[in-house]
């Protein structure tokens, strides 16, 4: 059976300091990790997809990075407005019709 | 760019009362799913749809219903609604190639 856990639940963070989202996961092959945002009330937004151990992809203030076991999200220097709960999720190879196991997500706040 | 669009967007059922929650898409993606989002508990797969005219069951199937009723909407149906069912409901759909999941805002619904 294929998991995700993401740690930690909640993080605060002062606007400006950096820091690092976890995602690790077991699945029996692994297709592709994916990294989403969603904010309060809404449906989560696709962020990245990671592929292969050492991959790395890169958008404003976000990096994600994939290991054999675990992907990293690195926000560098953080505005209030990156406050959201990211979602990780995990497809394996085996899956039919592009099915994603999700983690339950780290709510970030970002204080100005 | 309506993308994936839910309706209702808000709904309270009393116990034993049954509904359907309606999705469409229009990015002519093949493939189709619905969520329950619950706290702690991450988004669970209900049933999806790798293309028109297939459905399959997902994580969470028991007291829901699917019907793929062309390539552009799929629905999702609670014969006799139960409090367990009381959750935000949230409809996505993909092309397959790139396996990314595009997100509908969301049905709150409240089974009293």
């Amino acid at each position: 059976e294929d998991q995700v856990t993401q740690s930690p639940e909640a993080l605060r963070l002062q606007e400006g300091e950096s820091s690092s989202l976890n995602c690790s996961y077991t699945v029996s092959g692994l297709r592709g990790l994916f990294w989403y945002r969603q904010d309060p009330g809404k449906g989560p937004e696709f962020l990245f997809t990671l592929y292969s151990a050492g991959e790395e992809k890169e958008k404003e203030r976000l990096k994600a990075t994939l290991t054999k076991k675990e992907s990293f999200l690195h926000i560098t220097a953080p505005k209030p407005e990156d406050s959201a709960t990211y979602l990780c999720a995990v497809q394996a190879e085996e899956t039919s019709g592009s099915r994603l196991t999700f983690g339950e997500g780290t709510q970030l706040t970002v204080n100005p | 760019n309506a993308g994936v669009t839910q309706t209702p967007k808000f709904q309270v059922l009393k116990t034993g009362q049954s509904m359907t929650l309606q999705c469409a898409q229009d990015m002519n993606h093949n493939s189709m799913y619905w969520y329950r989002q619950d706290p702690g508990m991450g988004l669970r797969l209900i049933y999806y749809s790798a293309s028109e005219g297939t459905t399959d069951k997902g994580e969470v199937p028991n007291g829901y219903n699917v019907s793929r009723l062309n390539k552009r909407e799929f629905s999702l149906r609670l014969e006799s609604a139960a409090p367990s069912q009381t959750s935000v409901y949230f409809c996505a759909s993909s092309r397959g190639a790139d396996n990314i999941q595009y997100f509908g805002a969301g049905t709150r619904l409240s089974v009293l």
